[in-house]
């Protein structure tokens, strides 16, 4: 059973294409989040969601729009796609504010935007 | 703003040494600090995890350490093997996000 679930494992498409990616925990975590990984490995926070609300928002781009519908689930779309775009997208989840609770990671999104 | 840092960067080892990885944050005002494992092209794998009250923690062949004055811990691997091969995280949880360093990429030569 996987903790934290996210789709598409790869994604390959065209400048200016919208795309979305899905992820989903269940674990019964409160919190919520969306990482980038650029070319050179660094984990850089996009978005945090509490209980469905957004706490954090990292200067992304505004092509750039989360959505949680639940607890369980926070999916991140993406508009008019661009090549610098292309990285992968890792979605994670923790209890907020708690020091015993470790995060879990997705296996990541491939984004690759030709 | 929390700031992670990892020293080194890189680290190549013949098998069976005993290392150390230093990750180093800017603000103690955390709750807890977690070592995760990412082999390439793969998911993040957490190792451990230290309760920001909290000294130390062992699983197996790793021991990390906390010392949160000072804005440091370190990872400690025993006895390496080839499979230890991958890049080591360090991230600081303040809250709101996990903050991480940029990572320690280990090669255990056989």
């Amino acid at each position: 059973d996987t903790a934290v679930s996210q789709t598409p494992k790869y994604l390959v498409t065209q400048m200016g294409n919208d795309k979305s990616i899905k992820c989903e925990q269940n674990l019964g975590h409160d919190t919520m989040y969306w990482y980038k990984q650029d070319s050179k490995k660094f984990l850089k926070i996009m978005f945090s969601y509490n209980n469905k609300e957004l706490i954090i928002n990292e200067t992304v781009p505004n092509r750039f729009s989360p959505k949680s519908p639940d607890k369980a689930h926070l999916n991140l779309h993406i508009n008019s796609l661009e090549l610098g775009d292309s990285a992968v997208y890792f979605c994670a989840s923790s209890h907020r504010g708690r020091v015993n609770t470790e995060a879990f990671f997705g296996q990541g999104t491939r984004l690759t935007v030709v | 703003k929390q700031e992670v840092t990892q020293i080194p960067a890189a680290l190549s080892v013949p098998e069976g040494e005993n290392l150390v990885l230093n990750c180093s944050f800017t603000d103690s005002a955390i709750y807890n600090l977690q070592w995760f494992r990412q082999d390439p092209g793969k998911g993040l794998t957490s190792l451990l995890l230290i309760q920001s009250s909290q000294r130390e923690q062992t699983s197996g062949r790793l021991n990390a350490s906390l010392d949160k004055s000072s804005g440091r811990s370190t990872l400690y691997i025993a006895a390496s093997q080839p499979g230890d091969s991958a890049t080591y995280l360090c991230a600081v949880d303040a809250g709101n996000m996990l903050t991480f360093g940029g990572g320690t990429r280990l090669m255990v030569k056989p």
